[in-house]
């Protein structure tokens, strides 16, 4: 079946401790990109890569940082977290301009909670 | 740069009764447009594109979205509401850099 997983689903830390979202996709899609969701924001891009080691920054990246070492991976890092990074993560991915495509399929999010 | 505005962030309508949601875009070109739907708990579905084809979109569940470049509008319209269709609608405009961006949301509450 073709889709984007993430992990873990649900995350409760503390802050500081660093931590790691993980994204697969199995689409063989070239794009892939990170959004956070938060209430009355709509969802708001944090990072974006076009393909394999090309990453570049969203609207929101402060505090995060991504990898793009394999076509279907994109985690999401973040080396010091805060209580504002709380939120909803949402992964997704896409065929790209050269694939054809541009539309985004999800994964079904990470819901975060610093403390 | 490229913006949507989406102009009610509440609708409520009565099942069997015709939706409208509406979404104005704001963009140097011609742009790609996008609606997704969103359940309760669940990741976002994308219901319709329009990438400079036809004006008029049809997309699944009966929704259909009319690209009006005079008027820089792409609203969301059904005929008839079903109760399954209440969730979270976001209108979606391609940035120009291959990435998106969102609308705030509107969300659609169907009354029986």
């Amino acid at each position: 079946e073709a889709q984007v997983t993430q992990n873990p689903r649900y995350l409760i830390t503390v802050t500081g401790k660093k931590l790691t979202v993980t994204c697969s996709q199995n689409m063989n899609h070239e794009y892939m990109s990170w959004y956070r969701q938060d209430p009355g924001l709509g969802l708001r891009q944090i990072y974006y890569s076009m393909n394999v080691e090309v990453t570049d920054k969203g609207d929101v990246p402060e505090g995060y940082k991504v990898s793009r070492k394999e076509k279907r991976n994109f985690p999401l890092i973040l080396e010091s977290p805060s209580p504002n990074q709380t939120s909803l993560y949402f992964c997704a991915s896409s065929p790209g301009w050269s694939q054809g495509g541009l539309e985004q399929y999800f994964g079904p999010g990470t819901r975060l909670t610093v403390t | 740069a490229q913006s949507v505005t989406q102009l009610d962030s509440h609708v409520s309508v009565s099942e069997g009764t015709p939706v409208l949601l509406r979404c104005n875009y704001s963009s140097s070109y011609s742009p790609s447009l996008f609606w997704y739907v969103q359940h309760p708990n669940k990741g976002l579905q994308l219901l319709l594109k329009y990438t400079s084809a036809a004006t008029l979109v049809k997309g699944i569940n009966g929704f259909e979205a009319e690209f009006k470049k005079s008027e820089t509008s792409f609203h969301l319209t059904k005929p008839s509401a079903h109760m399954s269709d209440a969730a979270e609608y976001f209108c979606v405009v391609e940035t120009g850099r291959r990435a998106l961006t969102f609308g705030s949301g509107t969300r659609l509450q169907v009354q029986p």
